[in-house]
């Protein structure tokens, strides 16, 4: 079945730090990728998606590109700020409608100033 | 545009009692919902989603169940609520232009004493 595999955290970086978290999927067919965060106390927001071979998302200075040769969807920020604190979730979907996504573990990831 | 309302935000329960949470969604028809619950410091657990009024999958085995009375209401119940009822939970919705993508409401803190 679909799968998502994220790196544990958490992540502590200093202001204005390069951010990767590692995101990789198994899936049958060709799925739909997205990268939701959740702040403290709050439900998950939509942060950037992509539905197709190398189509790259991008929000709020985040980037991700959806790579098949690789089957991963890796999140980048290049300088991460005290409100990036959060926890980051990676997923996926199949191209169907009403196929719940899945989801990875999260990522913790708080920044100090 | 669309809403996603969860009611009550927070909630304290004595074991052994029972449980009701509302999810509606506003601005659009024949949404797909989705009840997920996260526990402390981890991540989502996918309990319940509908495709249609009446039609509840089940993805866990446990003393929760879910009813979609109408087409934009999801409720959550419990007859009898454990100590491992504890949690954050997420109700989620997917339709209208993007079905692919979910959008998820502010969530109910639930503790069980």
């Amino acid at each position: 079945g679909n799968s998502v595999t994220q790196m544990e955290g958490p992540v502590t970086l200093s202001e204005e730090a390069f951010l990767t978290i590692n995101c990789t999927y198994t899936a049958t067919g060709y799925p739909s990728l997205f990268w939701y965060v959740q702040y403290p106390g709050e439900g998950l927001q939509l942060l950037l998606k992509a539905t197709k071979a190398d189509d790259k998302g991008s929000n709020k200075g985040f980037e991700a590109t959806y790579r098949k040769e690789t089957t991963s969807f890796h999140l980048e920020k290049g300088s991460v700020q005290v409100s990036d604190s959060a926890v980051y979730f990676c997923a996926l979907t199949s191209n169907s409608g009403n196929t719940p996504l899945v989801f990875g573990k999260g990522t913790r990831l708080s920044v100090i100033a | 545009s669309q809403t996603i309302h969860q009611w009550p935000a927070t909630l304290v329960q004595p074991v052994g009692s029972p449980l009701s949470l509302e999810c509606t969604v506003e601005g659009t028809s024949n949404p797909n919902l989705y009840w997920y619950r996260q526990a402390a410091g981890r991540g989502l657990q996918l309990l319940f989603y509908s495709v249609g009024i009446g039609q509840i999958s089940s993805e866990v085995p446990q003393n929760l169940s879910a009813s979609r009375p109408q087409d934009r209401q999801f409720i959550l119940s419990s007859k009898k609520l454990l100590l491992s009822d504890s949690g954050f939970y997420l109700c989620a919705w997917t339709g209208g232009r993007s079905t692919d993508t979910q959008y998820f409401g502010p969530g109910t803190r639930l503790t069980v004493l």
